[in-house]
């Protein structure tokens, strides 16, 4: 199984400033087509998991050009350029490339 | 568009199984795998199992092997989770979910176990 590992696990983050999220995971995640097949989500408080960026840097319909993706192979970083209020919740990486579908630990976003 | 539409919450009582359906549209389903996971309250999101929406060839997670069946039904473009022997650790919200070019998900399904 790939093993997927996010850091930090949390931060704190005044509004405005930016914040950005690791994600490693142990096996290439770029197939042979050139697409790296890792999501990004963000799972508000009592709310279902939320797309905002799949195939490592495409951001999902409706999200805010704030959020954006990069990275390929084994590293992938998101990056919120200026954090608001409403960005507070836990952000998971996700890959699928390979069954079993895997996740980091997730990294808890908090307003300071 | 694609969309994946899952059967309504569920309490079921321990011991007992259930049942939850996924119906798919907006995309050829027998091209791609349907995968099924879960979230107990205040935990990270956890793979259970797949089914290829073609051949119907299935991979399940260790952890819940024993209980659960991911079955298909092409024609109807659907595919279906049973897990038996329910407890109070199966009580989550449970997602279908299949990976296009981007990754779908159903809305989810809430089963709640208790006595």
């Amino acid at each position: 199984d790939i093993v997927m590992t996010q850091s930090p696990l949390s931060l704190a983050v005044t509004p405005g400033d930016p914040a950005s999220i690791s994600c490693r995971s142990s096996q290439s995640l770029l197939h042979s087509n050139g697409k790296n097949y890792l999501d990004w989500y963000l799972q508000k408080p009592g709310q279902s998991p939320q797309l905002l960026i799949y195939l490592g840097s495409n951001r999902a319909s409706g999200v805010p050009d704030r959020f954006s993706g990069s990275g390929s192979g084994t590293d992938f970083t998101l990056k919120i350029s200026r954090v608001e209020a409403e960005d507070v919740g836990i952000y998971y990486c996700m890959q699928t490339l390979q069954s079993p579908i895997t996740f980091g630990q997730g990294t808890r976003l908090e307003i300071k | 568009q694609v969309q994946l539409v899952q059967s309504g919450a569920e309490v079921k009582k321990p011991g007992a199984s259930v049942r939850i359906s996924c119906k798919t549209s907006g995309y050829t389903f027998s091209n791609y795998l349907i995968h099924w996971l879960r979230q107990a309250p205040g935990q990270s999101l956890e793979w259970m199992g797949c089914i290829n929406g073609g051949n119907g060839n299935t991979k399940y997670s260790q952890k819940v092997q024993d209980r659960l069946t991911i079955t298909r039904d092409a024609s109807a473009t659907a595919a279906y989770m049973e897990l038996r022997s329910l407890g109070s650790e199966d009580t989550a919200m449970y997602y279908c979910v299949t990976r296009i070019t981007k990754t779908y998900w159903g809305q989810g399904t809430l089963v709640t176990v208790s006595s």
